[in-house]
């Protein structure tokens, strides 16, 4: 069964601070989502990583991934109050007939204060 | 711009009833998948199904069913509904794969919010 372990399940920053989210995950995955969700809304994309090594960055989001030790990181630099939601790292895996879903973990809500 | 679209936002419905949830995506994505979302335990998948009439069982099937008559409809039935029921409901869809080329990611509904009392 695949498992995925984000940590930490809540973060309260200062605006200006670097801090990085960890996604841990138990079984040989195809693909690595980040998500991020806003109170009351759906689910917006952020980043799909698709091998190791592979870094994307967007804005003050940067987003890795390790699949020989099956973590993926998500790191803020100089967070603004912007960047408050909760985020959502996921991995699917393929089988015969495609895509099986993706399996989340539990969600990081980050608040960042002025 | 690609849609995924969740008939209702906001559902209250009574304990013993059946209740579906509508989905339908402009994509032509061959797989869709029906989540629930409730605090502490993020999302847990309930059904997906790769093709028309074909479904599987997600993580927690119990108490629901699918249907998928069209490509882009893709329906979640509480048979009868309960109180544990209540949760927000996530639609979403997303390419299939061919080959060796991974196409796309996944793409979600805005959410029905459905409350049994």
């Amino acid at each position: 069964e695949l498992k995925v372990e984000q940590n930490p399940l809540f973060l309260s920053m200062q605006e200006g601070k670097n801090y990085t989210i960890y996604c841990n995950y138990s079984t040989t995955s195809d693909r690595l989502y980040w998500y991020r969700q806003d109170p009351g809304k759906s689910l917006e994309s952020l980043f799909v990583l698709l091998s190791n090594g592979a870094v994307k960055q967007e804005g003050r989001l940067m987003a890795s991934l390790d699949t020989k030790a099956r973590l993926s990181t998500l790191h803020i630099t100089a967070a603004v109050h912007d960047l408050s939601a909760t985020y959502f790292c996921a991995v699917d895996i393929f089988s015969g007939g495609g895509a099986d879903g993706l399996t989340f973990g539990k969600g990081t809500h980050l608040i960042i204060q002025p | 711009d690609v849609k995924v679209t969740q008939s209702s936002r906001y559902l209250v419905k009574r304990t013993g009833e059946k209740v579906f949830l509508e989905c339908v995506q402009d994509m032509d994505h061959e797989n869709m998948f029906w989540y629930r979302q409730d605090p502490g335990l993020g999302l847990r998948l309930i059904y997906f199904s790769y093709d028309v009439k074909m479904k599987e069982k997600g993580d927690i099937p119990e108490g629901y069913s699918v249907s998928r008559e069209k490509k882009e409809r893709f329906s979640l039935i509480l048979e009868s509904a309960s109180t544990n029921q209540t949760s927000m409901y996530l639609c979403a869809s997303s390419l299939s794969f061919s080959g060796d080329i991974k196409l796309g990611g996944y793409t979600f509904g805005s959410g029905t919010r459905l409350t049994v009392v």
